[in-house]
């Protein structure tokens, strides 16, 4: 059975800041990755997808990287802002199923 | 396009009662998510459907649980008799043609935050 964690379970940090959020997995089976972003009492938003053949994705001041052999992977935030404070979650979706399972998510606070 | 909807935002209803929980996919999306949120667990997924048909429903916690697609354009997730431990915020996601790169990703709606007395 997949499991997702997450590490650290929350972050804060000062504006500005570069920082790292960590994702791993325990089956390597999977089709792709994908890193969401939840604000309070709200529903998801994804920020990036990775498929199992590729190593990382670029959005902005996001960077998502992906080593699938060692059931890992990273989103790197440049230059926080305040705005960027949120819930981070990772999620991965198998070869042979169509769910995605989730990691419990990194709350990230920025302070200004 | 106005995103997944999801209806009623918020629902307090005491033990026993039945409650219904409302959603309206994407437009052109043929893939629904039924998803519970709460503290201890996380995400979870429920039951999701593909072109109206339910596909996979083992995370639906039981019998009290149910899910209905009439259409492309509209599901319910049913609890009958509701009990305080299904108190949770459940999300209704949508996406399109699962399998294929850049179309994979799942829109979610605002939830349903649940609050059984």
């Amino acid at each position: 059975k997949q499991e997702v964690t997450q590490i650290p379970a929350a972050l804060s940090v000062p504006e500005g800041e570069n920082l790292v959020l960590n994702c791993s997995f325990t089956d390597s089976a999977i089709y792709n990755l994908q890193w969401f972003r939840q604000d309070p009492g709200k529903g998801l938003t994804s920020l990036l997808l990775i498929q199992s053949s590729q190593r990382e994705q670029t959005s902005g001041r996001l960077n998502a990287s992906l080593d699938k052999s060692s059931g890992r992977s990273t989103l790197y935030i440049a230059a926080s802002q305040p705005g960027d404070s949120a819930t981070y979650l990772c999620a991965v979706r198998h070869n042979y199923g169509q769910n995605f399972v989730f990691g419990p998510g990194t709350r990230l606070s920025v302070l200004p | 396009d106005a995103g997944v909807i999801q209806s009623p935002r918020h629902e307090v209803t005491e033990m026993g009662q039945e409650v219904t929980l409302r959603c309206k996919p994407i437009s052109g999306h043929d893939y629904l998510f039924w998803y519970r949120q709460t503290m201890m667990r996380g995400l979870e997924l429920l039951i999701y459907f593909n072109n109206n048909v339910p596909i996979d429903d083992s995370g639906m916690p039981e019998d009290r649980f149910s899910a209905k697609m009439p259409n492309a354009s509209f599901s319910t997730l049913k609890i009958q008799p509701s009990e305080p431990r299904d108190s949770a915020v459940y999300f209704c996601a949508s996406s399109q043609l699962i399998g294929l790169a850049d179309l994979d990703t799942q829109y979610f709606g605002p939830g349903t935050r649940l609050t059984v007395l």
